[in-house]
């Protein structure tokens, strides 16, 4: 069965880079035909699409966080990895990883339990 | 960009029937997907291409799209059905996803 796992700091002080990771277990992530994707949820808010990877490395970014943000994966530990630069509180969010229920970006039928990023000095 | 526009919120008595709208401009000619968030919980996908249905997702839950709305419908309503549900569906012109600003469904 496969599960989804992110981990990160849960405090980032304004101006810093955030950095999460999602470890996948019960399927590799380069055997699949799957995109891999970031998820965030401000408190008390809806849910917002950050970015995908594709196991072939296409690279995709919602434009409100593009040129911040870099999604990348590493296959030898079967994890993939998102990193948002000079955050502010606005950055404040539960971070969901996930996977595609098929081969298209979307839906996504595979979530992690989420972690909380706070910005805060 | 693509907006998807959702009811804030629906209240409904159990053993009743709960439908959630998401409408979008022409919404009927893109494939609509539903979550289910239940609270402190991560979303479940509930619907996928308009109308079907993961394994272990219960015949209670449906889907239609047509026009500018896409409804899902929740039938024979349980206090476990209380959650958030949010629509999303892939804005072609942007090329990226997009999810519809959530509807609370509150159970009586």
């Amino acid at each position: 069965q496969l599960q989804l796992q992110e981990s990160g700091p849960g405090l980032v002080k304004p101006s810093e880079t955030l950095a999460l990771t999602c470890s996948v277990s019960g399927g590799a992530i380069s055997s699949s035909s799957h995109y891999w994707g970031w998820i965030r949820q401000p408190p008390g808010k809806g849910l917002e699409w950050i970015a995908s990877i594709h196991y072939s490395g296409s690279t995709y970014y919602n434009p409100s966080v593009k040129s911040r943000d870099t999604i990348s994966v590493d296959t030898s530990k079967n994890q993939f990895s998102l990193k948002l630069s000079s955050v502010t509180a606005a950055d404040t969010a539960v971070y969901y990883c996930a996977r595609s229920w098929g081969t298209a970006m979307i839906p996504l039928g595979h979530w992690g339990q989420g972690t909380l990023v706070t910005v805060s000095s | 960009s693509y907006v998807l526009t959702q009811p804030p919120s629906v209240s409904v008595a159990p053993g009743q029937t709960a439908r959630i709208t998401c409408g979008g401009n022409n919404i009927g000619r893109k494939s609509v997907h539903w979550y289910q968030q239940r609270p402190g919980q991560a979303p479940v996908l509930v619907v996928y291409d308009d109308s079907d249905r993961p394994s272990g997702i219960p015949e209670r839950f449906s889907g239609s799209n047509s026009g500018n709305t896409a409804t899902l419908t929740i039938s024979r309503v349980e206090a476990g059905d209380e959650a958030d549900y949010y629509c999303q569906v892939w804005d072609s012109s942007s090329d990226l996803p997009v999810f519809g600003t959530g509807t609370r469904v509150t159970v009586l």
